[in-house]
């Protein structure tokens, strides 16, 4: 039973292309998150949502966009793919927005961009 | 611009030794500081959250401080073995909707 599971795990694709990174979490959570692993291996939070309200989105192009159909899933979509968007995408969700709740991670979604 | 420094970015022991690492973080407006268990391919895995100036936090061999208000804490891994080889992160969180700000990392490898 994966608490919080990402597909696709791997993505290869061509600059340009549009594509989708997928997140369910069935640990009955309100809040879910996308963070980057950047280059030098921060983990940086991009977007939050609460309820599918965003309530986080950082400074990342507007080529990302977020996704929540329900408080369960949260998409990423990314458009117009750039050599810079290659990154490991780690999707998490917590039981709320307190100051010390644990955040638990997906496996993450390796992409590569050609 | 909030950061937080771990130290040191590697470290390599041999099997039974003990070692500790460091997060430091800004103490101004300071919630609560994070710990994380990152092995190769799998998720991060949450160690502990602590909130208190001079918490303690103890999971087997592995046990955490926090002194908030110098803005530091310390990991401590007694009697380290094989499978404790993993990625050590750290997160503070400054109330601001779940936003945690994550160190670099410490990659422990223990020698068997």
């Amino acid at each position: 039973d994966t608490a919080v599971s990402q597909t696709p795990k791997y993505l290869v694709t061509q600059m340009g292309n549009d594509k989708s990174i997928k997140c369910e979490q069935n640990l009955g959570h309100d809040t879910m998150y996308w963070y980057k692993q950047d280059s030098k291996k921060f983990l940086k939070i991009m977007f939050s949502y609460n309820n599918k309200e965003l309530i986080i989105n950082e400074t990342v192009p507007n080529r990302f966009s977020p996704k929540s159909p329900d408080k369960a899933h949260l998409n990423l979509h990314i458009n117009s793919l750039e050599l810079g968007d290659s990154a490991v995408y780690f999707c998490a969700s917590s039981p709320g927005t307190g100051w010390s709740e644990t955040q638990y991670f997906g496996p993450g979604t390796r992409l590569l961009v050609l | 611009i909030l950061n937080v420094e771990q130290s040191p970015q590697s470290l390599h022991v041999q099997e039974g030794d003990s070692t500790n690492f460091t997060c430091s973080f800004p103490s101004s407006n300071f919630y609560a500081l994070h710990w994380y268990r990152w092995e190769t391919a799998k998720s991060p895995e949450a160690l502990f959250v602590m909130t208190l100036n001079g918490d303690e936090k103890k999971k087997g061999r592995i046990s955490a401080t926090l002194n908030t208000k110098e803005g530091y804490s310390y990991l401590y891994i007694k009697g380290s073995q094989p499978e404790d080889s993993a990625t050590y992160l750290c997160a503070s969180d400054y109330n601001q909707g779940g936003k945690l700000i994550f160190g670099q990392g410490t990659e422990l490898s223990v020698k068997p």
